[in-house]
């Protein structure tokens, strides 16, 4: 089965760094890009940034450059979203996606399940 | 580049057909999904290419449009369906997100 999961729940303080995970399995790891999504409480879908697992090459939203950074170890198939000084306004459920496409991209396809970051001090 | 949904809300009845639009600020060729959402669940790829229907999403679904202006429709409402919509871009790297439809039930 395709999927991809997500590391859990966090609580944080404001000031504390952060890294959450998503780990894909069941397809080529390498063979397409990651997106990060952002969903603060009761608002819509924000996209935050993607990668190419196969060589860590990212973009950003102008929104979310420079206040997060995305990685990828494809050596365990797993891509992250990092925080090195959280806010409260990052409270949010973070969603990775893949991105499918045959040549151009298509549609985020696979969804993880989605990992709630509250940030509270 | 901008997308528009509208209506931002809809109240509809099983059975009905209903119809969201997404209006995108610069044409967008047939680069745009749509996703349904269920409270406390990740969204749910249904159509992509503007109007092709994802693997094992009900044919009551389907979508048109290209360059600025897209549909969605749903031919005959199912309780399951009562959710919310959103349309995405895939043009420019950027992939923003239309900020959704809420569909609930009348």
């Amino acid at each position: 089965e395709v999927q991809l999961v997500q590391s859990g729940a966090e609580v944080k303080k404001p000031g504390e760094s952060l890294r959450i995970s998503c780990k894909g399995s069941g397809y080529s790891f390498t063979s397409y890009w990651i997106s990060w999504v952002r969903q603060m409480p009761g608002k819509g879908l924000e996209w935050m940034g993607r990668i190419d697992p196969s060589d860590s090459y990212t973009n950003y939203s102008p929104s979310f450059q420079g206040h997060v950074t995305i990685s990828a170890d494809k050596s365990i198939s797993t891509a992250y979203l990092q925080w090195s000084s959280l806010k409260a306004s990052d409270t949010a459920m973070y969603y990775c996606a893949r991105l499918w496409g045959d040549g151009d991209p298509d549609a985020f396809d696979i969804w993880g399940q989605g990992t709630m970051v509250t940030v509270s001090s | 580049i901008q997308l528009t949904q509208s209506p931002s809300s809809l109240s509809a009845s099983v059975g009905d057909r209903v119809t969201i639009t997404c209006r995108a600020s610069q044409g967008i060729s047939s680069y745009l999904a749509w996703y349904q959402q269920k409270p406390g669940k990740a969204p749910k790829l249904l159509i992509y290419a503007a109007s092709t229907l994802q693997s094992g999403v009900p044919s009551r679904f389907s979508g048109s449009g290209s360059g600025t202006d897209f549909t969605l429709t749903i031919s005959s409402l199912q309780p399951e369906d009562f959710a919310t919509y959103y349309c995405q871009q895939l043009n420019s790297y950027s992939y923003t997100f239309g900020q959704g439809t809420k569909l609930e039930i009348k």
